[in-house]
């Protein structure tokens, strides 16, 4: 079974610059997340899929990041503009049902720097 | 107060000693128990669920979860090497409208001298 593909895997951007993340999760995995991991911190999640409709964006600052998710498989996650803050991993992870606790599979993820 | 408090160490020990990873939580709410290890530059892999208070054995890894204490635990037994890497508790609960949360601990970073 291929895993969950992210990429870029590292990207650097100045701030005030956008930038944009693509993951693409196992087949067949309906619920997709994404997550935020600043360096010595656990993963915080920004937003949660269900298909191609949001389930939970509460904590995804929504005045500059975006994500979707238009044909219920693969996701963007877009930053614009990009602040010193927002230097951290952004890690995609996929269930096959939203209600599996122990189901997640996590991206390597992309690595944000912004200078 | 965080809900899942973890520290992040650095814990090193030597090879074949046992290590003893901890978390405390608040909320109540949470219903599964979960460890995942996390390697260098990868993103993290679950290790281990437990829904109950009590333990869960898979090889040299235990889980161990008391509920009534808001504390969870995970025992590496013979440790290796192999076994140097971030470890995160992580927890699950129902958060409602459809959404289920998994609030992860700070990790904690493990490494084993050969």
């Amino acid at each position: 079974e291929a895993g969950v593909a992210q990429s870029p895997r590292y990207k650097i951007i100045e701030k005030r610059q956008s930038v944009a993340f693509w993951c693409n999760p196992i087949s067949g995995h309906a619920t997709l997340y994404w997550y935020q991991q600043i360096l010595g911190q656990g993963p915080k999640l920004l937003i949660q899929f269900q298909n191609n409709g949001v389930v939970d964006d509460s904590q995804l600052p929504k005045d500059r990041f975006s994500a979707e998710r238009l044909k219920g498989v693969d996701s963007t996650l877009k930053i614009q503009p990009a602040k010193l803050e927002d230097s951290a991993v952004y890690l995609c992870a996929s269930s096959l049902v939203a209600g599996l606790s122990y189901g997640y599979t996590f991206g390597s993820g992309t690595r944000l720097t912004v200078v | 107060q965080k809900e899942v408090e973890q520290d992040p160490g650095p814990l090193s020990v030597p090879e074949g000693a046992i290590v003893s990873l901890n978390c405390t939580y608040s909320n109540s709410a949470f219903q599964y128990f979960m460890w995942y290890r996390q390697y260098s530059r990868k993103g993290p892999e679950l290790l281990m669920y437990t829904y109950s208070s009590g333990n869960k054995e898979d090889g040299r890894f235990t889980a161990q979860v008391d509920k009534s204490s808001k504390y969870i635990s995970l025992f590496i037994r013979d440790s290796q090497p192999s076994d140097s890497a971030t470890y995160l508790c992580a927890m699950w609960a129902y958060s409602g409208a459809g959404s289920y949360q998994l609030t992860f601990g700070k990790g904690t970073k493990l490494s084993v001298i050969p």
